[in-house]
């Protein structure tokens, strides 16, 4: 079946750091690829997607480019802020599957 | 264009009673799911709707059940209470399938005692 798997948490940075949350998927067809962001006390918003190999998503300052040869979604952004701090979510959806399977989310939080 | 709205936000309930969440989609969208959200065991799909039939279905027992209307609001219902219900329910949205973008409501946090 199919499962993500992300880099463990939770990741403390500071401002204008680099960060990097490591993503890896198993699927068995070709799925949509998503990264969500859930802030304390909310539900979960669409920070990305990308739909097919080699496709990059990007928003807000991050970015994720879909991977098929290492069947990898890695989320990046060059300069993190206090506002970022939250808990992400590497996602997938297979074609005709009607569902997102999720990982298990990776508190981050940026200390000014 | 009002978002995914779930009723009530909060509940507490008893082991034992049963419990039914609402969720109103974005208008023009057809498909919904539903989610469960632990710390244990992070999010689960419980299952999803499109025009009032059900597409797929998560690995949870038969306590959980759900249903779409016509107008594409949805309810899902929990039977027999158990205390490891308790969990922040979320439900989603999407114009036809979840392959293309998802919106999420805020949740419905059940509290079992």
């Amino acid at each position: 079946g199919d499962s993500v798997t992300q880099m463990e948490g939770p990741v403390t940075l500071s401002e204008e750091a680099f960060l990097t949350i490591n993503c890896t998927y198993t699927a068995t067809g070709y799925p949509s690829l998503f990264w969500y962001v859930q802030y304390p006390g909310e539900g979960l918003q669409l920070l990305l997607k990308a739909t097919k190999a080699d496709d990059k998503g990007s928003n807000k300052g991050f970015e994720a480019t879909y991977r098929k040869e290492t069947t990898s979604f890695h989320l990046e952004k060059g300069s993190v802020q206090v506002s970022d701090s939250a808990v992400y979510f590497c996602a997938l959806s297979e074609p005709n599957d009607y569902k997102l399977s999720f990982g298990a989310g990776t508190t981050v939080t940026v200390r000014a | 264009k009002a978002g995914v709205t779930q009723t009530p936000r909060y509940l507490i309930k008893t082991r034992g009673q049963q419990v039914t969440l609402s969720c109103s989609p974005i208008s023009g969208h057809r498909s919904v799911s539903w989610y469960q959200q632990t710390p244990g065991q992070g999010l689960q799909f419980l299952f999803e709707y499109f025009s009032e039939t059900q597409r797929n279905k998560g690995n949870f027992p038969g306590r959980f059940s759900g249903r779409q209307f016509s107008n594409s609001r949805s309810e899902m219902n929990v039977s027999t209470l158990e205390l490891g219900d308790s969990a922040l329910y979320l439900c989603a949205s999407s114009p036809v399938v979840m392959n293309t973008e998802a919106f999420f409501g805020q949740g419905t946090r059940l509290t079992v005692v």
